[in-house]
């Protein structure tokens, strides 16, 4: 079956410090891949995607790029801020068995930026 | 303009009860979905629903029950609440076929059982 695996934290980091959480996957096809963000009491926002292999990824200075061959996502951000403290979900859309599926969520990273 | 809403956001209620959780999309979206996220944060889908059709029914008790009136809807209803039942309820949506099958998430429903 499919499976996200990321590490899981918390991340602390000071603020304009560079970020990198990890994400892995299995899947049996395809796969299109997610970061989502979480912030404290609210919902699930897209933060960014990538749909085939080497696409990368963009959006509010955090990128990811697909790799195949290391089955990976990992999220960067070269300069974080306090206001970037949040839960992060990586997740994959594996769509091989031909009809609507659910995402397959990695565990969360939670990410605390400091001051 | 809410692109997925969920009523209501908090939901107290009594182990035993029955309660429903509504979700509706004004995305033109063909499928939809409820997420359970447990106190751990750990999100795992539980139905989606295409062209008012169960596509994925995963290993939830069958007390919970999703039901679709039409495309734009599908709401989740929760027969003899139990302890465990305690969550954040996640809709989302998306639009399959085409070349974006991003799944857009409402805000979320807190449910404590007592």
């Amino acid at each position: 079956g499919n499976s996200v695996t990321q590490m899981e934290g918390p991340v602390t980091l000071s603020e304009e410090a560079f970020l990198t959480i990890n994400c892995t996957y299995t899947a049996t096809g395809y796969p299109s891949l997610f970061w989502y963000v979480q912030y404290p009491g609210e919902g699930l926002q897209l933060l960014l995607k990538a749909t085939k292999a080497d696409d990368k990824g963009s959006n509010k200075g955090f990128e990811a790029t697909y790799r195949k061959e290391t089955t990976s996502f990992h999220l960067e951000k070269g300069s974080v801020q306090v206001s970037d403290s949040a839960v992060y979900f990586c997740a994959l859309s594996d769509l091989s068995g031909g009809g609507a599926d659910g995402l397959t969520f990695g565990k969360g990273t939670h990410l605390i930026i400091q001051p | 303009d809410t692109a997925v809403s969920q009523t209501p956001k908090y939901l107290v209620t009594q182990m035993g009860n029955d309660k429903s959780i509504k979700c509706e999309q004004n995305l033109g979206h063909d499928t939809m979905y409820w997420y359970k996220q447990d106190s751990k944060k750990f999100l795992k889908i539980m139905f989606s629903y295409n062209n008012k059709e169960l596509i994925i029914n995963e290993t939830v008790p069958n007390r919970f029950s999703p039901k679709s009136p039409d495309k734009a809807h599908l709401n989740l209803h929760i027969n003899s609440l139990e302890l465990g039942d305690s969550a954040v309820y996640f809709c989302a949506s998306s639009l399959t076929g085409g070349h974006d099958e991003t799944q857009y998430f409402g805000p979320g429903t807190r449910l404590l059982v007592l």
